[in-house]
């Protein structure tokens, strides 16, 4: 089956650094989607890709779709500290669901 | 009000025992989904439902069961809890293959 794999598990950065994590599926995925966890909470959705190559902005956060639709990114600029939580990627592949990436846990030091 | 609800939040029980954990949305959206997330796991798949009398195994279904007992229910059931159903439950609902929205989770602990 469709499998979604998510690097890094864990990133600790200073406040105002950048962060990126990634994501690459092992099968071709018609979209992804990203959502972002914060501690004690429930996932939120962020943002999808659909088209290949799609480079979508909000505001400090930056989300790629590859050109072969198997792999995305999450780069934020200059984190804060309201940017902690964990980030997961999910593709929607030929089955009905989704598949989600394992996160990427995001600390930022103050 | 919140869109998404689950009931019970937290439940701790012991092995062997039946346990139910609910779903109620008010989106109005058709299809449902019951995920379990476990540390450095991610969420994994249960059961998703796409209307009352579509229902279909996710990833991990085995030792669980479903009921969508209307458009706005779904209730996932676990017949003889064992310790490594311990595990944070999300139940989540979307209009066809867009966002998700998730509700607030049921910590379950089963001893």
């Amino acid at each position: 089956g469709q499998q979604v794999m998510q690097i890094p598990q864990y990133q600790h950065v200073q406040e105002g650094e950048d962060f990126t994590t990634y994501c690459n599926s092992s099968t071709t995925l018609s979209n992804i989607q990203w959502y972002k966890q914060r501690p004690g909470g429930h996932p939120v959705f962020l943002i999808q890709l659909v088209k290949s190559g799609e480079v979508k902005k909000q505001k400090r956060l930056t989300f790629q779709f590859g050109e072969a639709k198997k792999n995305s990114s999450l780069h934020i600029t200059a984190t804060q500290t309201t940017d902690v939580g964990t980030y997961f990627c999910a593709g929607g592949g030929s089955a009905r669901q989704l598949t989600f990436g394992s996160g990427t846990q995001l600390t930022v030091l103050p | 009000d919140a869109d998404v609800t689950q009931t019970p939040r937290n439940r701790i029980t012991k092995t062997g025992k039946r346990i139910m954990l609910e779903c109620s949305q008010t989106k109005g959206h058709d299809r449902m989904y019951w995920y379990r997330q476990d540390p450095g796991l991610g969420l994994r798949l249960i059961y998703y439902s796409f209307d009352v009398k579509d229902i279909n195994k996710g990833e991990i279904s085995d030792g669980y069961s479903v009921s969508r007992q209307a458009q706005a229910k779904f209730s996932l059931s676990l017949e003889s809890a064992i310790p490594n159903q311990t595990a944070l439950y999300f139940c989540a609902t979307s209009d066809l293959l867009y966002e998700q929205f998730f509700g607030p989770g049921t910590r379950l602990t089963v001893l």
